[in-house]
């Protein structure tokens, strides 16, 4: 079963502090993985995607690693600030030719002053 | 830059009634698909459209219908309301579908109410 999981569920940080959220996927045929931020109660905003042949990709302070061995991804927020509060979403886009999207949970996370 | 534009925004509707939303994709993208994300769940794809013709279909209920107009931009209808159905409704656009790299732009996204 097509499927993608993420955790923590939820974090909490200090503003200025580095943190890292993960996924874990089993998707097949993987096409490439974003992560996408989406505040609550908008769309999704797309912040980095890699395909098969990428470990990693950065978007000022967002960095994802993508290891396609073990299928997993990571996401690097570093010197959060209080803006970056929001639920961190991995999908992975599978099925080549139909761009299909399989999202993860998310991650909500709370960056507190 | 021109985003994702999803109206309305907000519709309260009773059970058994009958809503429609409308998505407007970023200019020059020909591919739209439809969302439904309830309440602390991930979005779940419905239908998407290629140039006008239907894409792909997922877990879209027979009681929804959604069609792209030769604008590009689509229409959900949604017939014989439940209360189960409200949810956010999430619209995106791409260039064409399927190539990896094509990214999905997500609009704002309406929120149904169904009481």
């Amino acid at each position: 079963k097509n499927q993608v999981e993420q955790s923590p569920q939820s974090l909490i940080i200090l503003e200025g502090k580095n943190c890292t959220l993960q996924c874990n996927y089993t998707v097949s045929p993987f096409s490439n993985l974003r992560w996408y931020k989406q505040d609550t109660g908008r769309g999704p905003v797309s912040l980095t995607i890699m395909t098969f042949s990428e470990n990693t990709k950065s978007n000022g302070r967002y960095t994802a690693t993508l290891d396609a061995d073990t299928k997993q991804s990571s996401l690097h927020i570093t010197a959060s600030q209080l803006s970056d509060s929001a639920s961190y979403i991995c999908v992975v886009s599978y099925g080549g030719a139909t761009n299909k999207l399989i999202f993860g949970t998310g991650t909500l996370l709370a960056v507190q002053p | 830059a021109a985003g994702v534009i999803q109206s309305p925004r907000h519709l309260i509707k009773e059970k058994r009634e009958t809503a429609t939303l409308k998505c407007y994709p970023i200019p020059r993208h020909d591919t739209v698909y439809w969302y439904q994300q309830g309440p602390g769940q991930d979005p779940q794809f419905l239908i998407s459209f290629y140039e006008k013709m239907q894409s792909d279909k997922g877990s879209i209920p027979d009681r929804f219908s959604a069609q792209q107009f030769s604008d590009y931009h689509s229409e959900l209808n949604m017939s014989s309301l439940e209360l189960g159905d409200s949810a956010l409704y999430f619209c995106a656009s791409s260039e064409r579908p399927g190539l990896a790299g094509f990214e999905q732009y997500f609009g704002p996204g309406t929120r149904l109410t169904v009481t």
